[in-house]
């Protein structure tokens, strides 16, 4: 039973370039969370997905940043005209219907350029 | 916004020693988890908590809900090199399928 895989797990970007980072949650999971974590923090809730769905955003910054889970397919956390201050870990949850755990994958590095 | 607080942000142990490690918030949460983190890592979740009170092992491990649903502990006995790692804290506000607030963590250190 495969755990929630993210890719890449590293990715360089230049400023002004777009970031795209993919997410598939765990069989039988429909519920996704994308989080920020900087060195030496916390992890940080940026927004929660069903398919389809955004359900919450409130952690999302309100420029450049967009997340969508489609009805097939991996759900997408994309950073467009990325800046230095985006250089993070994003790591990918899921939960399943029935409760409140949530599984993580083992993250994107980003590092801005 | 909500916070958790964790300290201290390192701790030191000899291997086979005991260690427990407190969280607490300003505000209520309906249930804790404890997850750790290894470098280069996901977090990987240790223990979930759902009721005030609630005493939950797994292992060497021991986690406990506080009555005042305001803090959580987590104990390791008998404590491993394997032991090393980030522990965080995270708190969920309403019931299944929100978002997690997670403290800043603490370092774990075992030395053999």
């Amino acid at each position: 039973n495969a755990g929630v895989m993210q890719n890449p797990r590293h990715l360089v970007r230049r400023r002004g370039q777009e970031a795209r980072l993919r997410c598939s949650p765990m069989k039988g999971h429909s519920h996704v969370y994308w989080y920020r974590q900087l060195p030496e923090e916390g992890l940080k809730f940026m927004v929660y997905l069903q398919k389809e769905n955004i359900i919450d955003e409130s952690g999302m910054p309100k420029e450049r940043f967009s997340a969508e889970f489609p009805k097939e397919g991996p759900s997408i956390l994309r950073i467009q005209q990325v800046v230095r201050g985006d250089s993070a870990a994003y790591f990918c949850a899921s939960s399943p219907r029935t409760g409140p755990e949530q599984y993580f994958g083992p993250g994107t590095r980003l590092t801005v350029t | 916004g909500q916070q958790l607080n964790q300290s201290p942000q390192s701790m030191f142990i000899q291997e086979g020693e005991d260690v427990s490690m407190n969280c607490t918030s300003s505000s209520i949460f309906n249930t804790w988890l404890w997850y750790k983190q290894e470098p280069g890592e996901g977090p990987v979740l240790l223990i979930a908590l759902y009721k005030a009170g609630e005493l939950t092992s797994n292992g060497r491990l021991t986690a406990q809900f506080g009555i005042t649903r305001k803090d959580s502990f987590l104990n390791i006995s008998a404590s491993i090199p394997s032991d090393v790692g980030i522990y965080f804290c995270a708190g969920q506000e309403t019931g299944a399928n929100s978002k997690l607030t997670f403290g800043k963590g603490i370092t774990l250190s075992v030395r053999p």
